[in-house]
């Protein structure tokens, strides 16, 4: 059973950066598949953040591409993310999540059960 | 960019009823759409792929339909474990950006 973790601070001041870390386990991150972040401010709705390949190709939301930084490390089975210069408007849960291609569209099938990250002085 | 709009914003339904939720595409997306579930504190989970295909272990009272810029998410006999925000969701790959509906909250009457 493919399961993730997501751990990192949950209070990050403004102008500072997000660190967050997806611990996989149940499955090679090596052995395929992209990998995603994707956020949800209290009470709204969900926003994906980018996703990464095992190779370490990234893609990221067009929104949020200049200060989104999303890494792998398969020696550890785990990646991660940064977002830089937050402000209250990123403050969210944050979720990490297995991203299937094998259909025609793109979504994500397995989930971590989320970070809230609050950003606060 | 392709934008995602669903209809209702929130229903309340008897346990048993039909329950109908709406998502539209404001261009032609043929049949790339997924349906998620998201109970209150949990992760969303994937109910429905390529608009009418259920994941694997999901109650077959779920359901979806639709193919171009209107889809449906059917529940065909509502049971109190359905309570949650149902989202859709497109991929669209030019540029490469996931977009989720501002989703739909089910209650119980």
């Amino acid at each position: 059973q493919v399961q993730l973790q997501e751990s990192g601070p949950g209070l990050v001041k403004p102008s500072e950066t997000l660190s967050l870390t997806c611990a996989v386990s149940g499955y090679s991150i090596s052995s395929g598949y992209y990998w995603g972040w994707i956020r949800q401010p209290p009470g709204k709705g969900l926003e994906w953040i980018g996703s990464i390949y095992h190779s370490g190709s990234t893609y990221y939301n067009p929104s949020l591409k200049s200060r989104v930084t999303i890494s792998v490390d398969t020696s550890k089975n785990q990646f991660s993310l940064k977002l830089s210069s937050v402000t209250a408007a990123d403050t969210a849960v944050y979720y990490c999540a297995r991203q299937q291609s094998g259909w025609s569209t793109p979504g994500f099938d397995y989930w971590g059960q989320g970070t809230l990250v609050t950003v606060s002085s | 960019d392709i934008q995602m709009t669903q209809s209702p914003s929130s229903l309340s339904a008897s346990v048993g009823d039909r329950v109908t939720i709406t998502c539209q595409a404001s261009q032609d997306i043929s049949n790339y759409l997924n349906w998620y579930q998201q109970k209150p504190g949990k992760a969303p989970k994937l109910l429905i792929y390529d608009a009418s295909n259920l994941e694997t272990g999901v109650p077959s009272r779920f359901s979806g339909s639709g193919s171009g810029t209107d889809f449906t998410f059917t529940i065909s006999s509502l049971q109190p474990e359905d309570i949650a925000t149902y989202y859709c969701q497109q991929y669209d790959n030019l540029p490469p950006l996931f977009t989720f509906g501002p989703g739909t909250k089910v209650d119980i009457k």
